[in-house]
């Protein structure tokens, strides 16, 4: 079984400030992909970056950045520059072989003026 | 490319009822996945259908199925329903295929009320 913890339930950031997101995965597989979505207010779920398993590279997309350690089964979002735009509820989720996606419980951050 | 679309966006029924959610994914996405996001359980798997076929599913009970269609689009029916099926239905395309990356695309949801 796959599972995937997100311990702060809720965050807030400074706008223009950078701001990490915890998440730790539990899974027996070796080949899995880890993504972060946002959902905001409209609640429409929205990609933000993913990682495969087997890439030691960290994965960035724009402002948005993960720290990424296998061997600690830790997926942390680094978000500079934080945006009023970014205030969302972000989910840490995990795929593996069969394809379907595992949440975690979430991290609603708000992004303060 | 336009987006997943889900329809319809609100609904409400009684307990007992039945009811259909319909999902179209982004063209050429040929795997449609669908879950059930609510405030105590949060995001949960309900099945994947690729090619007309359930390719994988959730722990659910029978009263919730699917199914797709030859164009990719697919439909899910809950059957009898419950207080606590009232929840966000998120439907999710993605390839399917290997090679082509497992990302998942979602629609804006389907919210649900049973009263």
């Amino acid at each position: 079984a796959q599972t995937v913890t997100q311990s702060q339930p809720e965050m807030s950031v400074q706008e223009a400030e950078t701001v990490t997101l915890s998440c730790t995965y539990d899974t027996s597989e070796n080949n899995y992909y880890l993504f972060w979505y946002k959902q905001p207010p409209s609640r429409q779920m929205i990609l933000v970056i993913r990682q495969e398993a087997y890439k030691q590279q960290n994965a960035t997309e724009n402002r948005f950045s993960v720290n990424f350690q296998k061997a600690a089964k830790s997926f942390s979002l680094k978000i500079s520059d934080s945006q009023l735009g970014d205030t969302a509820m972000y989910f840490c989720a995990l795929s593996g072989s069969a394809r379907q996606l595992t949440f975690g419980s979430g991290t609603q951050l708000t992004v303060l003026p | 490319k336009a987006g997943v679309t889900q329809t319809p966006r609100y609904l409400i029924k009684t307990r007992g009822q039945q009811v259909t959610l319909s999902c179209s994914p982004i063209s050429g996405h040929r795997s449609v996945s669908w879950y059930q996001q609510t405030p105590g359980q949060g995001l949960q798997f309900l099945f994947e259908y690729f090619s007309e076929t359930q390719r994988n599913k959730g722990n659910f009970p029978g009263r919730f199925s699917g199914r797709q269609f030859s164009n990719s689009r697919s439909e899910m029916n809950v059957s009898t329903l419950e207080l606590g099926d009232s929840a966000l239905y998120l439907c999710a395309s993605s390839p399917g295929t290997s090679g082509r990356g497992p990302e998942q695309f979602f629609g804006p949801g389907t919210r649900l009320t049973v009263l």
